[in-house]
């Protein structure tokens, strides 16, 4: 299993920026897949949820609206759409992999990428 | 929504004692959840899934219990390597939450 992120990076408050998770070694559409974040120096905390068959999604309120979770089963891919971005937004972001096609315990995470967002 | 507390937030102990860390759900949750070790600097880990399952590759030493609200992770001879922050999650329903994270120092 392998889950490859790209698309961190510094953005101004009310930005865009859109993370994406390449995903190998396993069948990618039969496991329900989340994006997982760590403020610097601060605990986990879960931001979204997506179903395996891309049907159903869950948001935490603190990102309810602004950001959206994808993902495309014919390229392995996971996405995280985060606009209206905020300070409190930046943190080192996690694609992770559940063990089921429902939403059950991560077994396998990314190797996170870092968003900052600033001024 | 269902709040997820963990105790102690930290503890220091010796190498070969018996850890435990408590996990708290202020709703029951049966036995949807899980234990994760997150070394510094590095990605989080699954140890314990379903409460009490031991996930593939994961020491012995490691232990889940619990259902319903409470919910307890054990070290039975802690070792250097164990030297980590672990936190809880739920998954029993949205929001996933993790605990705060308790911090296992030596």
């Amino acid at each position: 299993v392998q889950l490859l992120q790209s698309g961190g990076g510094l953005v101004q408050p009310g930005g865009s920026l859109r993370l994406s998770c390449a995903a190998s070694g396993f069948t990618f559409s039969n496991f329900a897949m989340s994006w997982v974040r760590q403020a610097p120096g601060k605990g986990l905390e879960w931001v979204s949820a997506i179903g395996g068959s891309r049907d159903t999604t869950y948001d935490a309120d603190s990102v309810n609206g602004r950001f959206t979770i994808s993902r495309d089963n014919s390229k392995n891919m996971l996405y995280l759409q985060m606009n209206s971005l905020r300070a409190e937004d930046t943190a080192v972001y996690y694609c992770a992999k559940t063990s089921s096609n429902w939403f059950s315990e991560i077994d396998y995470w990314g190797q996170g990428t870092l968003v900052s967002v600033s001024s | 929504d269902i709040q997820m507390t963990q105790s102690p937030s930290s503890l220091s102990a010796s190498v070969g004692d018996r850890v435990t860390i408590t996990c708290r759900a202020s709703q029951g949750i049966s036995n949807f959840l899980a234990w994760y070790q997150q070394k510094p600097g590095k990605v989080p880990k699954l140890l314990i899934f379903a409460a009490s399952s031991l996930q593939s590759g994961v020491p012995s030493r490691f232990s889940g219990s619990g259902s319903g609200t409470d919910f307890t992770l054990t070290i039975s001879s802690l070792q250097p390597e164990d030297v980590a922050t672990y936190y809880c999650q739920k998954y029993d329903s949205a929001p996933f939450t993790f605990g705060p994270g308790t911090i296992v120092d030596i």
